[in-house]
């Protein structure tokens, strides 16, 4: 099945600077890549998604790349505020519908 | 903006117990999902349903644990015979007929004595 890798698990950046998020992934059948942010006491909000036919995709200041060859995808997130801190989840799924999560990045954005 | 409720958001049970646990996914949506989260753990897939019924399960999802939609708003989750390891936050997940973009549940946190 689908394993999913993400990294780092944890991160930490000043309010305003940027953060990265890797993940890899090993199905090369899978064709959609969500993202996934999550508060404390909340579940999994969508926040982006990708799928296998674009490279980039990019809204307000979030933005998510995918190297299909390489089977890695990345979420960007500039000029970062307070509010941004949370869990960040990558998934990746083929057309079964069945979401295979990365492990977490812990985001905290310092004031 | 229409969103995937979840209850009880807390549910504390003995081993050996049974519990069922209870969604409302988006009203014009098609496909259901459970998943859990294990604390520490990554979030596991453990079942979808479309069209009354199963279409795929985990391996996690034995004989233990069945889904059911008994009504046109409900999506239940009951679980067998509680074990320890099953206490985990399980979240409920709902998407339209594409069946892609899954929208989440805030999640039930089950404990087990």
């Amino acid at each position: 099945g689908e394993n999913v890798e993400q990294h780092p698990s944890t991160l930490s950046v000043q309010e305003g600077d940027s953060a990265v998020i890797k993940c890899t992934y090993s199905d090369s059948a899978s064709n959609y890549f969500p993202w996934y942010k999550q508060e404390l006491g909340k579940g999994p909000q969508l926040i982006i998604d990708i799928r296998s036919n674009v490279g980039e995709k990019k809204d307000q200041r979030i933005a998510v790349t995918l190297n299909k060859t390489a089977k890695h995808f990345s979420l960007h997130i500039t000029e970062t505020q307070p509010e941004d801190s949370a869990v960040y989840f990558c998934a990746a799924t083929t057309n079964d519908y069945k979401l295979s999560f990365g492990a977490g990045t812990t985001v905290t954005v310092r004031a | 903006e229409p969103e995937v409720t979840q209850t009880p958001s807390h549910q504390v049970t003995q081993m050996g117990q049974e519990v069922i646990l209870r969604c409302v996914p988006i009203s014009n949506h098609l496909y259901f999902y459970w998943y859990r989260q294990i604390l520490g753990q990554k979030v596991e897939f453990l079942v979808s349903f479309y069209n009354n019924e199963i279409s795929e399960k985990s391996e996690i999802f034995d004989d233990q644990f069945s889904v059911e939609r008994p009504d046109g708003s409900n999506f239940t989750l009951k679980i067998r015979s509680t074990k320890l390891e099953d206490s985990a936050m399980y979240f409920c997940a709902s998407s339209d007929d594409s069946g892609e973009t899954q929208y989440f549940g805030p999640g039930t946190r089950l404990l087990v004595l």
